[in-house]
């Protein structure tokens, strides 16, 4: 089957550590893209890809960092920069026409 | 920069009873509509889109959405709620640029 995959959906970590946040996907989109979610805001941009190699800054991307070495593949670090970083992460990938965002199932971040 | 306005951050319902659900966006030109579902714990998933043609679209799960683009709305509707329709209703608008905005989510709670 066809999707996008994250990786874990529950991730507990202490405050200061970095974490990196797996997301894959098989749909051969060439775009992806890392939301974060808050209770009552909404999906928040953190940031994108349209190519391999190639990455943008979205609305919120203080604190994160992303790579893009494989088309499959875009894996998001929470670091220690991040003041407030419990969240609920969901990552979205869309084809070449770019008509349709596609989601992951999301993991749950929760920093203690 | 697009903006998306969902107007009721909570709607009740009783179950069987019909139900509106609204969204406004910012911009006049040409923009592609979705609606989306998200049930807890889980990413988002696509319920139906406009992307051109008829301004009824019909989705899954028996809603359907009108889109207005003088009053540049797109309303979410379905004319009898189950219990299993409780969820958070979103509504995006995709730019010419592939940017994709969301609105600030709508929580949808059906009434036995």
């Amino acid at each position: 089957d066809g999707g996008i995959t994250q990786s874990p959906k529950y991730l507990f970590r202490k405050e200061g550590q970095n974490v990196t946040l797996s997301c894959e996907q098989n749909l051969n989109h060439d775009a992806m893209y890392w939301y974060r979610q808050d209770p009552g805001q909404g999906l928040r941009l953190i940031y994108y890809s349209q190519i391999v190699n190639d990455f943008q800054k979205g609305d919120i991307a203080e604190g994160y960092s992303v790579s893009r070495e494989k088309k499959e593949s875009f894996p998001l670090t929470v670091t220690s920069a991040q003041k407030n970083p419990t969240a609920f992460y969901l990552c979205a990938s869309t084809p070449d026409s770019g008509d349709t965002q596609y989601f992951g199932p999301g993991t749950r971040l929760t920093v203690l | 920069a697009q903006s998306v306005t969902q107007l009721d951050s909570q709607v009740p319902v009783f179950e069987e009873a019909p139900v509106e659900l609204r969204c406004n966006y910012s911009s006049s030109v040409s923009v592609y509509l979705f609606w989306y579902v998200q049930y807890p714990n889980q990413g988002l998933q696509l319920l139906l889109k406009y992307l051109s043609g008829s301004t009824l679209v019909k989705g899954i799960n028996g809603f359907e959405a009108e889109f207005n683009k003088s009053q540049t709305s797109f309303h979410l509707r379905k004319p009898s709620v189950h219990i299993s329709d409780t969820a958070e209703y979103f509504c995006a608008v995709s730019d010419i640029a592939d940017q994709f905005y969301f609105g600030t989510g709508t929580s949808l709670t059906v009434i036995p």
